[in-house]
């Protein structure tokens, strides 16, 4: 059994501030990890994947993750961020790779204030 | 033109309607999936098709029928439905690699009102 577990489910924060949304997981099994995005009136899309390697992914519109085995964390960060960031973040695991096994947090919205 | 291609966008419909969420990816996927999203709620995995076989069913009750005439199309027929279900209906679709992270592709989803 895995489960998700995203432990802020707002985060607001100025505009070119940093910022990190968390992650936390369970899982008995090698785990894959991944933080999708989601837009206001649009679908998801994936933003970074964790496989194997080397612990920080970086992943698109200037985001990065680290995955931390013994904290059981794989937290999102961005150093700066703008207001087109503003959208709802999914934390995803799978235990197998295969995208019909993944189990999603409930999501964080993150809201980028002028 | 999207990915994953979804109609219609919103639906309003009472609990003795008959209607029809409609799904199609351009990407040459040979997996599709349907899930439901309700608000502060984990995304729930409803169904999923790979090569057009149905291979996952997540206990989902019989009012919602999917269809997968092939790989690039997916349907959901809605009949009964109880306003429990109003939710936002997400599609997407993916290429089947042997479980080596699979990316996920989503529509825009089709935004559902049960009165």
């Amino acid at each position: 059994a895995q489960s998700v577990t995203q432990l802020d489910s707002q985060v607001p924060v100025f505009e070119e501030a940093p910022v990190e949304l968390r992650c936390n997981y369970s899982s008995s099994v090698s785990v894959y990890l991944f933080w999708y995005v989601q837009y206001p009136n649009q679908g998801l899309q994936l933003l970074l994947k964790y496989l194997s390697g080397s612990t920080l992914v970086k992943g698109i519109n200037g985001f990065e993750a680290e995955f931390n085995k013994s904290q059981t964390s794989f937290h999102l960060r961005k150093p700066s961020v703008h207001i087109s960031d503003t959208a709802e973040y999914f934390c995803a695991v799978s235990g197998s790779g295969y995208a019909r096994q993944l189990t999603f947090g409930s999501g964080t919205q993150l809201t980028v204030l002028p | 033109e999207t990915g994953v291609t979804q109609t219609p966008r919103h639906l309003v419909m009472g609990m003795t309607n008959k209607k029809s969420l409609k799904c199609e990816q351009h990407l040459g996927h040979n997996a599709m999936y349907w899930y439901k999203q309700s608000a502060k709620k984990p995304l729930e995995l409803m169904f999923v098709y790979n090569f057009k076989e149905q291979t996952e069913n997540n206990s989902v009750p019989s009012r919602f029928s999917p269809e997968c005439p092939n790989s690039s199309h997916l349907f959901l027929h809605l009949h009964t439905l109880q306003p429990e279900d109003s939710a936002l209906y997400l599609c997407a679709s993916s290429q089947l690699s042997r479980g080596q992270g699979e990316k996920l592709f989503f529509g825009s989803g089709t935004q559902l009102s049960v009165l």
